[in-house]
């Protein structure tokens, strides 16, 4: 199983809003609503912003949003703040009952 | 305090074989998936397998399958990664993270453990 893939960066200036993408197959993406996202800031362990393609943990802020299309899934980042800026990974249940992560991407907020 | 602790740091010898615990201070530990994921210095993360301890039958990614065997202990609420026939490249960071639902493993991680590195070194 590939992993899916992410840009490498992503960066914005505060306030903005920042789109990351996370491109999959018909065997994981495209079949199943199970696409999750994490949080990582450096020397710490992940962190959930976004479950089921949509739905967001309680205490998770609303300027994080999910969504999906075909094969594709994105993670879009609103009102960008300084404390947004860590690595993003989203993650997928596949056909094959496991589940595979992407890529990564680095935000940077300039 | 609801948390997953996780064993301490490992330092192994190529070919030899390591056990990471993840003890789950939860209100009931058999109602939830666990899965295990690493990441290697400066790498992805990447998943490893997960098991419910309610079914106790694991499930394995294909880069992993014969090498890595994932239990629990409901006894102690306790989940166990075992890794064997260690190689350099598989000095990484292991995490356990446990599922927000009963159901199965969908990555929908909303507890994750603070890792365990394990070294491996001649």
């Amino acid at each position: 199983q590939s992993a899916l893939t992410q840009p490498a960066s992503v960066s914005g200036s505060p306030g903005q809003s920042i789109t990351i993408s996370c491109t999959g197959t018909a065997s994981d993406i495209g079949s199943y609503d199970y696409v999750s996202w994490h949080q990582q800031h450096p020397g710490k362990a992940p962190k959930l912003l976004i479950y089921d393609v949509t739905n967001r943990p309680s205490g998770v802020s609303n300027r994080f949003s999910g969504s999906k299309s075909g094969i594709t899934a994105s993670l879009t980042i609103s009102g960008l703040q300084p404390e947004d800026e860590a690595d993003y990974y989203c993650a997928s249940f596949t056909a094959r009952a496991t589940l595979v992560f992407g890529t990564g991407t680095q935000v940077t907020v300039l | 305090q609801v948390q997953l602790v996780q064993s301490g740091a490992e330092v192994k010898k190529p070919g030899s074989s390591v056990r990471v615990s993840c003890k789950a201070y939860v209100d009931t530990f058999s109602t939830n998936a666990i899965s295990w994921v690493r990441q290697a210095p400066g790498q992805g993360l990447e998943w490893m397998g997960g098991i419910h301890p309610a079914f106790a039958t694991p499930t394995y990614a294909q880069n992993f399958k014969g090498r890595v065997t994932i239990t629990t202990d409901e006894s102690t609420s306790t989940a166990y990664m075992e890794l064997s026939s260690l190689r350099s490249e598989d000095t990484a960071v292991y995490y356990c993270a446990r599922e927000r639902r009963t159901t199965g493993t969908t990555g929908a991680f909303h507890m994750w453990g603070p890792g365990t590195m394990v070294t491996v070194s001649s």
